[in-house]
């Protein structure tokens, strides 16, 4: 099946700064990438998703892009705020088949 | 346009006991996932249901079973429950596109003493 490997698992910047997760996923054939963020006591929140189609989308200060050869995808936070301080976890998918997901990267930033 | 709820919120039960927990998807989704989330384990996929049907099943023991309503209202349960299950079982909803685009619910935080 699908394994999905996530780093790093805790991230700290500064405000202001850029940060940048990693995934790698194992099969081949999947074909959609979601990222979500999960707040304390809440759960995870959808904030982008990619299709094996397409290499990089935006959206605001968030893009995540998708090297299909080297089977990993990034998601990429720009001007970061105090409220981007979440776990984010990326996830994997072929078609019909389950979402497979990352462990977690617990982001902190700092003022 | 309401979210994923779950009920309840908080659980404490003890061991050997069962538990049902429920779920009422976005309106009009018709596919409704379950995770179970522990700190050591991550997000592990329970099984997803569609239509009334169980579409998918993770690796979970038989213990773990779940149903879904023509409302797609969804309900899983969890009977003789172990000190491990201790856990945040999310729920999520999605269209018709199975995996695509979930919407997840708050969770329902289960304590087994």
């Amino acid at each position: 099946g699908e394994n999905v490997e996530q780093h790093p698992s805790t991230l700290s910047v500064q405000e202001g700064d850029s940060a940048v997760i990693k995934c790698t996923y194992s099969d081949s054939a999947s074909n959609y990438f979601p990222w979500y963020k999960q707040e304390l006591g809440k759960g995870p929140q959808l904030i982008i998703d990619i299709r094996s189609n397409v290499g990089e989308k935006k959206d605001q200060r968030i893009a995540v892009t998708l090297n299909k050869t080297a089977k990993h995808f990034s998601l990429h936070i720009t001007e970061t705020q105090p409220e981007d301080s979440a776990v984010y976890f990326c996830a994997a998918s072929l078609g019909n088949e389950k979402l497979t997901f990352g462990t977690g990267t617990r982001l902190t930033i700092i003022p | 346009k309401a979210g994923v709820t779950q009920t309840p919120r908080y659980l404490i039960k003890t061991r050997g006991q069962q538990v049902t927990l429920s779920c009422s998807p976005i309106s009009g989704h018709r596919s409704v996932s379950w995770y179970q989330q522990t700190p050591g384990q991550g997000l592990q996929f329970l099984f997803e249901y569609f239509s009334e049907t169980q579409r998918n099943k993770g690796n979970f023991p038989g213990r773990f079973s779940g149903r879904q309503f023509s409302n797609s209202r969804s309900e899983m349960n969890v009977s003789t429950l172990e000190l491990g299950d201790s856990a945040l079982y999310l729920c999520a909803s999605s269209l018709e596109a199975q995996y695509n685009e979930q919407f997840f619910g708050p969770g329902t935080r289960l304590t087994v003493l």
